[in-house]
Protein backbone atom coordinates (compact mmCIF):
# COMPACT_ATOMS: atom_id res chain seq x y z
CA UNK A 1 0.00 0.00 0.00
CA UNK A 2 2.15 3.21 -1.28
CA UNK A 3 -0.35 5.96 0.21
CA UNK A 4 -0.21 9.36 -1.79
CA UNK A 5 2.79 8.88 -4.77
CA UNK A 6 3.97 12.35 -5.98
CA UNK A 7 6.32 12.54 -9.04
CA UNK A 8 8.73 14.35 -10.19
CA UNK A 9 10.46 14.83 -6.53
CA UNK A 10 12.82 17.57 -7.94
CA UNK A 11 12.03 19.75 -11.36
CA UNK A 12 13.57 23.23 -12.33
CA UNK A 13 11.97 24.87 -15.07
CA UNK A 14 12.31 27.96 -17.00
CA UNK A 15 9.66 30.79 -17.07
CA UNK A 16 6.88 30.36 -19.49
CA UNK A 17 7.33 26.61 -19.49
CA UNK A 18 4.43 24.20 -18.72
CA UNK A 19 4.42 20.92 -16.62
CA UNK A 20 2.67 18.51 -14.88
CA UNK A 21 2.89 17.24 -11.47
CA UNK A 22 1.73 14.21 -11.15
CA UNK A 23 -0.64 12.81 -8.15
CA UNK A 24 -1.71 8.86 -6.93
CA UNK A 25 -3.16 7.20 -4.66
CA UNK A 26 -4.49 3.79 -3.85
CA UNK A 27 -7.13 4.47 -0.51
CA UNK A 28 -9.79 4.79 -3.15
CA UNK A 29 -9.79 8.00 -1.28
CA UNK A 30 -12.73 10.66 -2.60
CA UNK A 31 -11.39 13.42 -1.72
CA UNK A 32 -7.88 14.68 -3.14
CA UNK A 33 -6.44 18.30 -3.43
CA UNK A 34 -3.25 20.35 -3.82
CA UNK A 35 -1.43 22.61 -1.41
CA UNK A 36 2.11 24.68 -2.14
CA UNK A 37 4.13 25.65 0.63
CA UNK A 38 6.14 28.93 0.81
CA UNK A 39 8.00 30.01 3.77
CA UNK A 40 6.34 32.44 5.91
CA UNK A 41 3.39 31.54 4.37
CA UNK A 42 2.48 27.83 5.68
CA UNK A 43 0.42 25.52 3.37
CA UNK A 44 -1.82 26.82 1.45
CA UNK A 45 -4.80 25.04 -0.51
CA UNK A 46 -4.35 25.27 -4.40
CA UNK A 47 -7.59 23.02 -6.55
CA UNK A 48 -9.37 20.28 -4.88
CA UNK A 49 -11.52 17.40 -5.52
CA UNK A 50 -14.22 15.71 -4.36
CA UNK A 51 -14.58 13.04 -6.91
CA UNK A 52 -13.60 11.39 -10.67
CA UNK A 53 -15.06 14.84 -13.07
CA UNK A 54 -15.65 17.05 -9.76
CA UNK A 55 -12.84 19.73 -9.04
CA UNK A 56 -13.07 23.12 -7.38
CA UNK A 57 -10.50 26.41 -6.31
CA UNK A 58 -8.95 26.40 -3.40
CA UNK A 59 -7.14 29.91 -1.61
CA UNK A 60 -4.53 30.34 -4.77
CA UNK A 61 -5.72 28.97 -7.92
CA UNK A 62 -4.16 31.18 -10.60
CA UNK A 63 -1.47 30.02 -12.99
CA UNK A 64 -2.68 25.95 -12.47
CA UNK A 65 -5.22 23.99 -13.55
CA UNK A 66 -6.60 20.24 -12.69
CA UNK A 67 -8.94 17.13 -13.63
CA UNK A 68 -10.01 14.21 -12.06
CA UNK A 69 -10.41 11.68 -14.76
CA UNK A 70 -10.12 8.27 -12.15
CA UNK A 71 -10.31 8.24 -8.50
CA UNK A 72 -6.65 7.12 -8.63
CA UNK A 73 -5.02 10.54 -10.13
CA UNK A 74 -5.01 14.00 -9.44
CA UNK A 75 -2.33 15.65 -11.64
CA UNK A 76 -1.59 19.21 -11.16
CA UNK A 77 -0.76 21.61 -14.37
CA UNK A 78 1.36 25.13 -14.32
CA UNK A 79 -0.27 26.56 -17.67
CA UNK A 80 3.15 28.75 -18.04
CA UNK A 81 5.63 28.86 -15.22
CA UNK A 82 6.53 31.91 -13.33
CA UNK A 83 9.08 32.06 -10.47
CA UNK A 84 6.32 33.19 -8.26
CA UNK A 85 5.23 29.26 -8.45
CA UNK A 86 8.88 28.50 -7.27
CA UNK A 87 7.76 26.41 -3.81
CA UNK A 88 7.19 22.81 -2.54
CA UNK A 89 3.86 21.15 -3.87
CA UNK A 90 2.21 18.69 -1.85
CA UNK A 91 -1.12 15.95 -2.57
CA UNK A 92 -3.04 14.90 -0.48
CA UNK A 93 -5.87 12.54 -0.03
CA UNK A 94 -8.73 11.82 2.28
CA UNK A 95 -11.53 8.97 2.48
CA UNK A 96 -15.21 10.28 2.71
CA UNK A 97 -16.58 10.75 6.79
CA UNK A 98 -16.19 13.88 7.97
CA UNK A 99 -14.66 13.42 11.63
CA UNK A 100 -13.00 10.24 11.23
CA UNK A 101 -10.69 10.29 8.23
CA UNK A 102 -7.51 11.60 8.63
CA UNK A 103 -5.18 13.13 5.60
CA UNK A 104 -3.05 11.76 3.82
CA UNK A 105 0.05 13.47 2.30
CA UNK A 106 2.64 12.73 -0.28
CA UNK A 107 6.57 13.42 0.40
CA UNK A 108 6.00 16.90 -1.98
CA UNK A 109 7.39 18.28 -5.35
CA UNK A 110 10.14 20.30 -4.98
CA UNK A 111 9.91 22.64 -7.93
CA UNK A 112 12.43 25.92 -9.05
CA UNK A 113 11.51 28.38 -12.14
CA UNK A 114 14.31 30.02 -12.93
CA UNK B 1 -12.85 32.70 7.05
CA UNK B 2 -10.59 30.33 9.18
CA UNK B 3 -7.72 31.02 11.16
CA UNK B 4 -4.85 29.26 12.68
CA UNK B 5 -2.45 30.13 15.13
CA UNK B 6 0.69 28.01 16.70
CA UNK B 7 2.46 29.00 19.65
CA UNK B 8 5.61 28.86 20.15
CA UNK B 9 7.20 29.25 16.79
CA UNK B 10 10.18 27.73 17.42
CA UNK B 11 11.45 25.87 20.97
CA UNK B 12 14.59 24.56 22.07
CA UNK B 13 14.46 22.25 24.91
CA UNK B 14 16.80 19.71 26.30
CA UNK B 15 16.50 16.04 25.94
CA UNK B 16 13.62 14.56 28.53
CA UNK B 17 11.70 17.53 29.01
CA UNK B 18 8.09 17.08 28.53
CA UNK B 19 6.74 20.16 26.27
CA UNK B 20 3.58 21.54 25.07
CA UNK B 21 3.22 22.25 21.74
CA UNK B 22 -0.01 24.99 21.13
CA UNK B 23 -2.54 25.64 18.47
CA UNK B 24 -5.77 27.91 18.19
CA UNK B 25 -8.13 28.19 15.88
CA UNK B 26 -10.94 31.10 14.84
CA UNK B 27 -13.97 28.87 13.89
CA UNK B 28 -15.03 26.66 16.02
CA UNK B 29 -17.56 24.64 14.00
CA UNK B 30 -14.67 21.96 13.06
CA UNK B 31 -15.02 18.13 12.55
CA UNK B 32 -11.83 17.56 14.09
CA UNK B 33 -8.03 18.51 14.34
CA UNK B 34 -5.31 16.91 13.27
CA UNK B 35 -1.81 17.39 14.11
CA UNK B 36 1.54 16.40 11.38
CA UNK B 37 5.22 16.17 11.92
CA UNK B 38 7.30 17.57 8.80
CA UNK B 39 10.97 16.81 9.24
CA UNK B 40 13.07 19.34 6.67
CA UNK B 41 13.00 18.61 3.23
CA UNK B 42 10.42 16.39 3.40
CA UNK B 43 6.43 15.45 3.62
CA UNK B 44 3.48 15.90 6.42
CA UNK B 45 3.72 12.70 8.63
CA UNK B 46 -0.18 12.64 10.13
CA UNK B 47 0.32 12.20 13.92
CA UNK B 48 -2.70 12.66 15.74
CA UNK B 49 -6.69 13.41 14.43
CA UNK B 50 -9.00 14.25 17.43
CA UNK B 51 -12.64 14.40 16.42
CA UNK B 52 -14.86 17.18 17.73
CA UNK B 53 -16.68 14.82 20.20
CA UNK B 54 -13.59 13.51 21.55
CA UNK B 55 -11.02 15.47 23.89
CA UNK B 56 -8.30 13.96 23.71
CA UNK B 57 -5.88 11.26 21.87
CA UNK B 58 -3.30 9.64 22.48
CA UNK B 59 -0.47 7.55 20.86
CA UNK B 60 3.06 6.41 22.78
CA UNK B 61 4.40 9.69 24.05
CA UNK B 62 2.41 12.09 22.61
CA UNK B 63 -1.03 13.20 23.70
CA UNK B 64 -3.12 15.45 22.28
CA UNK B 65 -6.20 17.82 23.83
CA UNK B 66 -8.97 19.43 22.28
CA UNK B 67 -11.52 22.46 23.62
CA UNK B 68 -13.57 23.46 20.76
CA UNK B 69 -15.46 26.09 22.83
CA UNK B 70 -12.83 28.25 23.03
CA UNK B 71 -10.63 27.09 20.22
CA UNK B 72 -7.79 25.46 21.11
CA UNK B 73 -5.70 22.42 20.87
CA UNK B 74 -2.55 21.14 22.62
CA UNK B 75 -0.09 18.81 21.60
CA UNK B 76 1.96 17.08 24.61
CA UNK B 77 5.59 15.51 24.12
CA UNK B 78 6.61 13.24 26.91
CA UNK B 79 10.26 12.58 27.76
CA UNK B 80 11.34 14.33 24.89
CA UNK B 81 14.00 12.80 22.17
CA UNK B 82 16.49 14.27 19.77
CA UNK B 83 14.49 12.39 17.21
CA UNK B 84 11.34 14.77 18.37
CA UNK B 85 13.45 17.50 16.39
CA UNK B 86 10.79 18.75 13.85
CA UNK B 87 8.27 21.07 12.64
CA UNK B 88 5.01 20.51 14.26
CA UNK B 89 1.80 21.44 12.18
CA UNK B 90 -2.02 21.81 13.29
CA UNK B 91 -4.76 22.17 10.86
CA UNK B 92 -8.16 22.09 10.63
CA UNK B 93 -10.97 21.48 8.19
CA UNK B 94 -11.82 25.03 6.31
CA UNK B 95 -15.01 26.91 8.00
CA UNK B 96 -18.46 26.77 6.60
CA UNK B 97 -19.54 23.49 6.41
CA UNK B 98 -18.39 20.28 4.55
CA UNK B 99 -14.63 20.45 4.18
CA UNK B 100 -14.29 18.35 1.35
CA UNK B 101 -10.58 17.47 2.54
CA UNK B 102 -9.96 21.02 2.68
CA UNK B 103 -7.45 21.99 5.62
CA UNK B 104 -6.01 25.62 7.02
CA UNK B 105 -3.15 24.99 8.44
CA UNK B 106 -0.98 26.94 10.95
CA UNK B 107 2.62 28.37 10.51
CA UNK B 108 4.16 25.07 12.66
CA UNK B 109 6.43 25.24 15.72
CA UNK B 110 9.85 23.77 15.08
CA UNK B 111 11.16 21.94 17.88
CA UNK B 112 14.62 21.63 18.24
CA UNK B 113 15.56 19.16 20.68
CA UNK B 114 19.16 19.18 22.33
CA UNK B 115 21.09 15.88 23.51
Amino acid sequence: NAGVTQTPKFQVLKTGQSMTLQCAQDMNHEYMSWYRQDPGMGLRLIHYSVGAGITDQGEVPNGYNVSRSTTEDFPLRLLSAAPSQTSVYFCASRGVGQGSQPQHFGDGTRLSIL
Amino acid sequence: KQEVTQIPAALSVPEGENLVLNCSFTDSAIYNLQWFRQDPGKGLTSLLLIQSSQREQTSGRLNASLDKSSGRSTLYIAASQPGDSATYLCAVPNAGGTSYGKLTFGQGTILTVHP
